[in-house]
């Protein structure tokens, strides 16, 4: 039931920059901020970037994310072993009440 | 450090209510202030968010699932919980049990932060 929109996969070697896109429409992502996390292997979701680019505390500052319209990426620079995980983007929804939605995620896989 | 777990049973029959509950330890429900959300993940497959209930016991519900969800709250206990009638396979499920509402996002909204570790929930007969 995902309304935002991730490729499957991205990958890169160690040190390299990635970068995630996640496409969604003008009642999420185009009149809402999105928020991204981060889930490791057989563990819970964990809030990697709130607001469209904030970090919680003790997110490196090598995650970024960015929006414009109804699109947002997110951005991994020197690329590690640990950040191998699968990505999410999630916004709020404003079609029917309020809901959240989350993209379809994206495997990142270090080389 | 606020801990959630959830907990219920790991399998439930077809056409039966899934109910689950979420513990809250180190922090209270009823201090306000945060949206306690449920949300799960079909296996090998994405997030789907059910909802979330303020501790007052208003309630926002994924409109998918709306005519089947119930969000409680218990603060006597300091819980919160799930019910989900009319399940079929496709209920099959990890459940997370999830805090929203230490980090405001400009839109006016609080995106769930703290996640339990999630239950395994299987639907057959």
């Amino acid at each position: 039931q995902s309304v935002l929109t991730q490729p499957p996969s991205a990958s890169g070697t160690p040190g390299q920059r990635v970068t995630i896109s996640c496409s969604g429409s003008s009642s999420n992502i185009g009149s809402n901020t999105v928020n991204w996390y981060q889930q490791l292997p057989g563990t819970a979701p964990k809030l990697l970037i709130y607001s469209n680019n904030q970090r919680p505390s003790g997110v490196p500052d090598r995650f970024s994310g960015s929006k414009s319209g109804t699109s947002a990426s997110l951005a991994i620079s020197g690329l590690q072993s640990e950040d191998e995980a699968d990505y999410y983007c999630a916004a709020w929804d404003d079609s029917l009440n309020v809901f959240y939605v989350f993209g379809t995620g994206t495997k990142v896989t270090v080389l | 450090q606020v801990q959630l777990q959830e907990s219920g049973p790991g399998l439930v029959k077809p056409s039966q209510t899934l109910s689950l509950t979420c513990t809250v330890s180190g922090g209270s429900i009823s201090s306000g202030g945060y949206y306690w959300s449920w949300i799960r993940q079909h296996p090998g497959k994405g997030l789907e968010w059910i909802g979330y209930i303020y501790y007052s016991g208003s309630t926002y519900y994924n409109p998918s699932l709306k005519s089947r969800v119930t969000i409680s709250v218990d603060t006597s206990k300091n819980q919160f919980s799930l019910k989900l009638s009319s399940v079929t396979a496709a209920d099959t499920a990890v459940y997370y049990c999830a805090r929203a509402g230490d980090y405001y996002d400009s839109s006016g909204y609080y995106p769930p932060n703290y996640w339990g570790q999630g239950t395994l929930v299987t639907v057959s007969s």
